[in-house]
């Protein structure tokens, strides 16, 4: 099975800060890379699908980034309800898909 | 508008069955290119994907719970049941279903979850 890492595991940041999370896969995974992001006691929410693909709706402040291991989602400017735990997913072995063990961001 | 509802017991006890349905709408599970997932939780951790049916009726499991899964579809209640035998403590999470919609080659998301339905098991 393909493996998915994040890094870092949490980061505290601040309204108007910029927020970078990387995911790496154990094995190239072209760009079959998604993000979600999840709020307590809530379904995940599908942000970026193809490593670099806004899903409509999601707000332009969030991009992603990456092919082949190593993938970024970024948040430009962060904002008070961006604060959550972001997922990536891999979908390279659909349907055997994986997900990273999360990041959390929280306020400073 | 697509919408997807997770139903089943709140509490099981070690060694019995969990039988658990998701109800959907807005889609057709007859359609081409269309898959539902069952995909869990456990308190405080990450996700974990758990089985996939296609529209094809082709069925798909975990790697380590393939033993123990079994997921079906009932097209004409648009409904997904997946089973999971000689349920553990370590299997209490939160379980959700969600839709993927194949289109060829282009890489596959998970577009529309349920809201999840926390199973507990204990004795």
């Amino acid at each position: 099975d393909i493996q998915m890492t994040q890094s870092p595991s949490s980061l505290s940041a601040s309204v108007g800060d910029r927020v970078t999370i990387t995911c790496r896969a154990s094995q190239r995974i072209s760009s079959y890379l998604n993000w979600y992001q999840q709020k307590p006691g809530k379904a995940p929410k599908l942000l970026i699908y193809a490593a670099s693909s806004l899903q409509s709706g999601v707000p332009s402040r969030f991009s992603g980034g990456g092919s082949g291991t190593d993938f970024t989602l970024t948040i430009s400017s962060l904002q008070p309800e961006d604060f959550a735990t972001y997922y990536c997913q891999q979908s390279y072995s659909t349907p055997l898909f994986t997900f990273g063990p999360g990041t959390k961001v929280d306020v400073k | 508008q697509v919408t997807l509802r997770e139903s089943g017991p709140a509490l099981v006890k070690p060694t019995q069955t969990l039988t658990l349905t998701c109800t959907f709408s807005g889609f057709s599970l007859s359609t081409s290119g269309m898959c539902v997932s069952w995909i869990r939780q456990s308190p405080g951790k990450a996700l974990e994907w758990l089985a996939l049916i296609d529209w094809d009726d082709d069925k798909f499991y975990s790697t380590s719970l393939k033993t123990r899964l079994t997921i079906s579809k009932d097209t004409s209640k648009n409904q997904v049941v997946l089973t999971m035998t000689n349920v553990d403590p370590v299997d209490t999470a939160t379980y959700y279903c969600a839709r993927i919609r194949k289109n060829g080659d282009f890489p596959e998301y998970f577009d529309y979850w349920g809201q999840g339905t926390l199973v507990t098991v204990s004795s």
